[in-house]
């Protein structure tokens, strides 16, 4: 499987951008990519995937490198509700159940 | 805006016992899954559901792990003989179909103690 490479941690302070970067030289032509964040004591939530463009929705813009080798997940006004872990999750193409393999993600912090 | 709802919220159960850990799917979704999330570690696959079936699971779900959907809205994990390294958050997480573009909606979770 792809692999993605996430820092441990960053902060922001509230109400600034916050880009973050996820690597996956690895990545194959028809993974998709996908981000989940998990608030402290909750179950992951979506936030936003891609394939080849740019995305945006309500929480957040997508940013996937012309290589597909990296990707930004960013949030144009940290508030303090977005200090979760985020995860950068890659999944193949197709149909069937799949499986999302978590890692370590980016604990993301906001300074009030 | 529906959601994936467990119960209970915490379990504590001595080892050996066996425990149901329950979840409501949203309504129309047709792909269950369960994952794990020992304290201080990644969430981790467990199980994949459909049609009745497994579809995947992973090396974690051995023989003491099975899934049911017992009625048209639960689906649940038992442990049939709890051991302390099972001590963890459990996750159940549906999708409305099973493409890797579908979006996986998690519940709140079970925190089970094996004491």
């Amino acid at each position: 499987d792809a692999k993605t490479t996430q820092p441990n941690s960053m902060e922001s302070n509230e109400e600034e951008p916050v880009h973050l970067p996820c690597n996956h030289s690895t990545i194959s032509g028809t993974d998709y990519i996908h981000w989940y964040r998990q608030l402290p004591s909750q179950g992951p939530e979506y936030v936003i995937h891609g394939l080849t463009s740019n995305v945006n929705n309500r929480m957040a813009s997508l940013a996937i490198a012309e290589d597909r080798k990296s990707s930004t997940l960013i949030l144009h006004r940290a508030t303090l509700r977005d200090a979760a872990v985020y995860y950068c999750i890659l999944s193949p193409s197709g149909a069937g159940s799949y499986q999302l393999t978590f890692g370590k993600g980016t604990k993301l912090s906001v300074i009030p | 805006e529906p959601e994936v709802t467990q119960t209970p919220s915490h379990q504590v159960t001595q080892m050996g016992q066996e425990v149901i850990l329950r979840c409501v799917p949203i309504s129309n979704h047709l792909y269950f899954y369960w994952y794990r999330q020992i304290l201080g570690q990644k969430v981790e696959f467990l199980v994949s559901f459909y049609n009745n079936e497994i579809s995947e699971k992973s090396e974690i779900f051995d023989d003491q792990f099975s899934v049911e959907r017992p009625d048209g809205s639960n689906f649940t994990l038992k442990i049939r003989s709890t051991k302390l390294e099972d001590s963890a958050m459990y996750f159940c997480a549906s999708s409305e179909t099973g493409l890797s573009t579908d979006t996986q909606y998690f519940g709140p979770g079970t925190r089970l103690t094996v004491l």
